[in-house]
């Protein structure tokens, strides 16, 4: 079976500065890694997505994450946020064979102060 | 880009009654919709795969009985809540399949 983590519940930084949300994966299959932002009463939206290739990958707003194999790791970064990027952020893998089925972590809530 | 939405976006209701969520694609037709459910502080759990026109597929653990789902378009699923309690209230969330999965700002349901 797949889990997600994500250690960090809410982030707080101070707007211009860099950032790092933490996702670590568990699963036994190669995986699909998925990053996706909720703003306050919208639905999720994919920031990007690991399917294969480069483990770096670059996303919508300036944000990227790299996939780290050895260490089960999908941490999404940006080098400058904004106030508008205050949002909950979700981390979610899928098998290969199963797209259709994301197992979600429980969100970090990115809070950006001015 | 896609966008779907969902209605209510927040209801209340009584124990006992059951509630209807609408999860509707509005720019796009959608053969298979999914269901999730949050609980506060957790993550996104998968309840069910909705297929227009067929049954839906549901998760171990989710009660077919008490989460009526009906996908009668290529548009709208409904998921029912039957005869509710306070156990189900939560944060529903839907999402329609274009390629990606797009999802629905949510139903928030309290049962009373």
């Amino acid at each position: 079976a797949q889990s997600v983590t994500q250690l960090d519940s809410q982030v707080p930084v101070f707007e211009e500065a860099p950032v790092e949300l933490r996702c670590n994966y568990s699963s036994s299959v190669s995986v699909y890694l998925f990053w996706y932002v909720q703003y306050p009463n919208q639905g999720l939206q994919l920031l990007l997505k690991y399917l294969s290739g480069s483990t770096l990958v670059k996303g919508i707003n300036g944000f990227e994450a790299e996939f780290n194999k050895s260490q089960t790791s999908f941490h999404l970064r940006k080098p400058s946020v904004h106030i508008s990027d205050t949002a909950e952020y979700f981390c979610a893998v899928s098998d290969l064979d199963n797209t259709d089925k994301l197992i979600f972590g429980t969100g970090t809530r990115l809070q950006v102060f001015p | 880009g896609a966008v779907v939405s969902q209605h209510p976006s927040w209801v209340i209701c009584k124990s006992g009654t059951s509630v209807k969520i609408e999860c509707r694609s509005l720019d796009f037709q959608a053969t298979t919709m999914f269901w999730y459910r949050q609980f506060p502080k957790q993550s996104l759990m998968l309840m069910a795969t909705s297929n227009e026109g067929s049954k839906a597929t549901y998760e171990q653990g989710v009660e077919k009985d008490k989460f009526l789902i009906n996908h009668a378009s290529l548009t709208l699923s409904t998921l029912t809540v039957t005869s509710a309690h306070p156990e189900d209230s939560s944060f529903y969330i839907c999402s329609a399949r274009q390629g990606e999965q797009y999802f629905g700002p949510g139903t928030r349901l309290t049962v009373t």
